[in-house]
């Protein structure tokens, strides 16, 4: 079957870095993806990583390990707005988007 | 900009009631989507259209249908509607059909079926 793992639930202090990882195990891979979801909104885009390695955007950096199936999202001088869940996605052999149930980010002062 | 809007925000519905959902966006995206978010599981898919005039099953369709007549509007019908279709419902769109194409997303739609 098709799995996608993630914690469901870390906290984090404000100012400080925290990394959310995702594991895979699907039907092939074309893609991760990461998105944001605040209590009660929609997602919105974040990150896709087709390739192993680091991509940085700003504050975050997304991270890809295709041979381990392994993925994370690194958040750094976390903001009280970064409280929010954070889903991955993959690809799998269709080009369907996995998703993960996603991790839950509390951000503490 | 809109963006994508979704109709009602929420809704409380009887089971074996018919109801349609409402998505429409102003962005001309070719592509879009239904999902359905459920506590402790990942979106799924429930149907998709990558142009007007074409749609498809995603994960779950069961229960579910959808038409494209244009390309702004989406909605999704539930034409008797059941307990485990209580959720919150997701519309989103992405540029073309292309995989790796940014899905942006609508508010979402409550729903609760007694």
């Amino acid at each position: 079957g098709q799995n996608i793992d993630q914690p469901t639930e870390m906290t984090a202090t404000e100012g400080a870095i925290v990394q959310i990882n995702c594991t895979y195990q699907t039907s092939g891979f074309n893609g991760l993806f990461w998105y944001q979801q605040h209590a009660g909104e929609a997602p919105t885009f974040l990150s896709y990583n087709v390739l192993d390695g680091l991509e940085e955007k700003g504050r975050f950096s997304s991270f890809l390990s295709r041979s381990k199936g392994y993925s994370y999202l690194l958040l750094k001088e976390l903001q009280m707005k970064d409280s929010a869940s954070y889903l991955c996605a993959v690809g799998d052999s269709n080009y369907q988007l996995i998703w993960g149930a996603g991790t839950k980010l509390i951000i503490k002062p | 900009t809109a963006g994508i809007t979704q109709a009602p925000t929420s809704q409380i519905l009887a089971a074996g009631r018919s109801m349609t959902l409402r998505c429409t966006q102003d962005m001309r995206h070719n592509a879009m989507y239904w999902y359905r978010q459920d506590l402790g599981l990942g979106l799924r898919l429930i149907h998709y259209s990558n142009t007007a005039g074409t749609t498809g099953k995603g994960e779950v369709p069961d229960g579910y249908s959808v038409s494209r007549a244009n390309t702004d509007d989406f909605p999704l019908t539930l034409a008797s509607a059941v307990p485990s279709q209580t959720s919150v419902y997701f519309c989103a769109s992405s540029d073309s059909g292309e995989f790796t194409d940014t899905q942006y997303f609508g508010p979402g739609t409550r729903l609760t079926v007694l």
